[in-house]
């Protein structure tokens, strides 16, 4: 069965550090790939898709950047993370229908 | 793009009530899902439903795409369905590229 997996949990970085988040997908191949943010509130914003390897699509102008070095790797950077990165983000993936979303991370620039 | 608006917003139950939620969308879609996110923030696929009815226990959707709206029904709700419910579509080239409703954030009292 498909699972997957996504890391860490929860994260408090400061303002101008660094940013990675890992999603990996296990027992699919050739998914499309999916960083969603959820702000305070409750919406969903898409911020980036990738239909395969290298393939990036952005959604939103924005500080972050995604990149898929691998067929079920997800990875969504940052180089200076500002106040408003805050937030919960959210890898998803999908073949044909329905998404899967993972655990997601939450975020908190201080 | 495609606006989607939810109601009610928000909605208080007694346990072992019946409720309709309700996703209105602004275009033709051949994507649309909704989701229940439960207090730890998992997003849960309940139905995939581009249009025609659906059912799985006690929740059941049907999508009249015709018309751009689509309804989640839950019935004999109970607390474990708390949480907030979305409405996610996608048209045209955009297939896969969901835009969220809002929610409607949903308390089942015992």
């Amino acid at each position: 069965s498909q699972t997957i997996h996504q890391w860490p949990a929860t994260l408090v970085q400061p303002v101008g550090s660094p940013l990675s988040l890992e999603c990996t997908v296990e027992g699919t191949s050739n998914p499309n790939l999916y960083w969603y943010r959820q702000a305070a509130g409750r919406g969903l914003q898409l911020l980036f898709y990738s239909v395969g390897i290298g393939q990036i699509s952005s959604e939103v102008p924005q500080n972050l950047s995604a990149s898929r070095p691998q067929d079920r790797q997800f990875i969504l950077s940052s180089k200076k993370l500002l106040l408003s990165d805050s937030g919960f983000y959210l890898c998803a993936w999908n073949r044909d229908y329905g998404y899967t979303f993972g655990s997601g991370t939450r975020l908190t620039v201080v | 793009g495609i606006q989607v608006e939810q109601s009610p917003p928000d909605l208080i139950l007694q346990e072992g009530a019946n409720s309709t939620l309700r996703c209105n969308f602004s275009d033709s879609v051949n994507n649309l899902q909704w989701f229940h996110q439960n207090p730890w923030g998992q997003l849960i696929n309940l139905f995939y439903i581009p249009s025609g009815t659906k059912q799985n226990g006690r929740l059941s959707a049907t999508t009249v795409a015709t018309e751009r709206y689509s309804l989640l029904y839950i019935s004999s709700s109970q607390t474990t369905d708390s949480g907030v419910y979305f409405c996610a579509v996608a048209g045209g080239t955009s297939y896969g590229k969901l835009t969220f409703g809002q929610g409607t954030i949903l308390t089942v009292h015992p």
